[in-house]
């Protein structure tokens, strides 16, 4: 079975502009988590979604938004584009929601933003 | 709040040799779950082990072992006859019971040389 899938791999954006990054979860799991790892640092949690309705958000400002669709897919936006959100960009999914439950990752967005 | 630290940064060692990685966490919670991954340079997080914190039995597998110490708020890790595949930079997580997130440690850079 594929595992945790995530599109694109790399990308590069300038400050100002908006971003989407995708994830495909695991056939069969509905929970999908979104992580930011700055270079040097451990992951830091951004959301979580389950049955496609947030059901966590970590401490990140209003231009970070994710959805997930009814196929378990979701997207991360983030608007406004700082230099600081260059970092690598984390999915993971698990069969429900709750950090508790094993979480599979995918290999990661890298995001710079120059 | 709740709170992972790994004191080491960097540690290198040469093939054969054991390494152990230390983890201390802070939490208010009673019931709780440590992790540890493993993410080597293609960046893509790899789950290790589960403990749940009414759990303190320590478990070995294959060359890796865990020593979980609630009187000491630890969950070290230690691989055993390090080997060239092991250089990754390591994880421990921490997630109370009711929560969404993961909350990791700034990870640890092991480097075995042959």
């Amino acid at each position: 079975d594929a595992g945790v899938t995530q599109s694109p791999t790399h990308l590069i954006k300038t400050r100002g502009q908006q971003v989407t990054l995708r994830c495909s979860p695991i056939s069969g799991h509905k929970s999908v988590s979104w992580y930011q790892q700055v270079l040097g640092q451990g992951p830091q949690f951004i959301f979580q979604y389950y049955e496609k309705e947030e059901r966590g958000r970590g401490n990140f400002p209003d231009r970070f938004s994710a959805r997930q669709f009814p196929n378990y897919s979701s997207e991360l936006n983030v608007n406004a584009l700082l230099l600081g959100d260059s970092a690598l960009y984390l999915c993971a999914s698990s069969l429900r929601a709750g950090a508790y439950n094993e979480q599979f990752f995918g290999p990661g967005t890298r995001l710079t933003v120059l | 709040a709740q709170k992972v630290t790994q004191a080491q940064t960097e540690i290198s060692v040469v093939e054969k040799e054991d390494v152990t990685l230390d983890c201390v966490y802070e939490t208010r919670d009673t019931t709780y779950y440590l992790f540890w991954y493993k993410q080597p340079p293609s960046g893509e997080l790899v789950f290790l082990i589960r403990r749940n914190s009414f759990d303190e039995q320590n478990e070995i597998s294959g060359r890796y072992s865990w020593n979980f110490q609630k009187s000491t708020s630890s969950f070290n890790f230690t691989i055993t006859a390090s080997q060239v595949v092991d250089s990754a930079v390591y994880f421990c997580a921490l997630s109370e019971a009711d929560d969404y997130k993961l909350s990791f440690g700034a990870g640890t850079t092991v480097t075995v040389r042959a």
